[in-house]
């Protein structure tokens, strides 16, 4: 399973698009991108997965460049709900049933 | 809407007691999961069960067993609490390949609420 990294913590604005970005260099070619969000004193919850170019859901936008050697999950517009912690995952999901979770992000949003 | 439910929120025991967490879910997945969460170590894998019966060591299995003799419930037992136990444990279950829905990928695990065990 590719190792991930992400930043650790990151701040915003009630109404400002978040883009949190994952570095995965040694991703496979069966792997795909899948990104969970922990609220506080919940267990995680899956909110998208990719594999390229680019990923819409209600929740977020999942955007993945060629290489996909990175890719960047996009909040738009996010609230105070949207403080969380963030998860990147890169693993085949088709051929394993196991999720290696990182320390994922912190986001904070502030009134 | 999937629902995996754990036995308690929180609970308190002593050195040396045997804990049972256990952990039910609704939709008839195959998989299912325990893991620890802990301050900067984000959440780690304890064991899992891909059938009934069925069980392979996840990533920290030391100090703990686990049971699954009924495909919707998987108990996660300490045999002798130690301290160092004293952390978030989260219960999830997933699909699997036979149990995999159209435009869904089987490995998307959905988690419980968590149990906060402390062992004093």
């Amino acid at each position: 399973l590719a190792k991930t990294t992400q930043p650790i913590s990151m701040d915003s604005y009630e109404g400002q698009e978040v883009n949190i970005t994952c570095s995965h260099n040694n991703i496979a070619t069966n792997d795909y991108i899948t990104w969970y969000q922990q609220f506080p004193s919940q267990g995680p919850r899956f909110i998208i997965q990719g594999y390229k170019t680019k990923v819409t859901n209600e929740v977020a936008s999942l955007f993945i460049p060629a290489d996909r050697k990175s890719s960047t999950l996009s909040l738009p517009r996010v609230s105070l709900s949207d403080t969380a912690v963030y998860y990147c995952l890169v693993g085949d999901p088709y051929n394993t049933d196991k999720l290696i979770f990182g320390t994922g992000t912190r986001l904070q949003v502030f009134p | 809407d999937v629902k995996v439910t754990q036995s308690s929120r929180y609970l308190v025991k002593r050195t040396g007691e045997k804990v049972f967490l256990e952990c039910v879910q609704d939709m008839d997945h195959e998989n299912m999961f325990w893991y620890r969460q802990d301050p900067g170590l984000g959440l780690r894998l304890i064991y899992f069960s891909y059938d009934v019966k069925m069980k392979e060591k996840g990533d920290i299995p030391e100090g703990y067993s686990v049971s699954r003799e009924k495909k919707e419930r998987f108990s996660l037992i300490l045999e002798s609490a130690s301290t160092n136990q004293t952390s978030m444990y989260l219960c999830a279950s997933s699909p699997g390949p036979r149990g995999q829905l159209a435009g869904s990928s089987y490995n998307e695990q959905f988690f419980g609420p968590g149990t906060r065990l402390t062992v004093l």
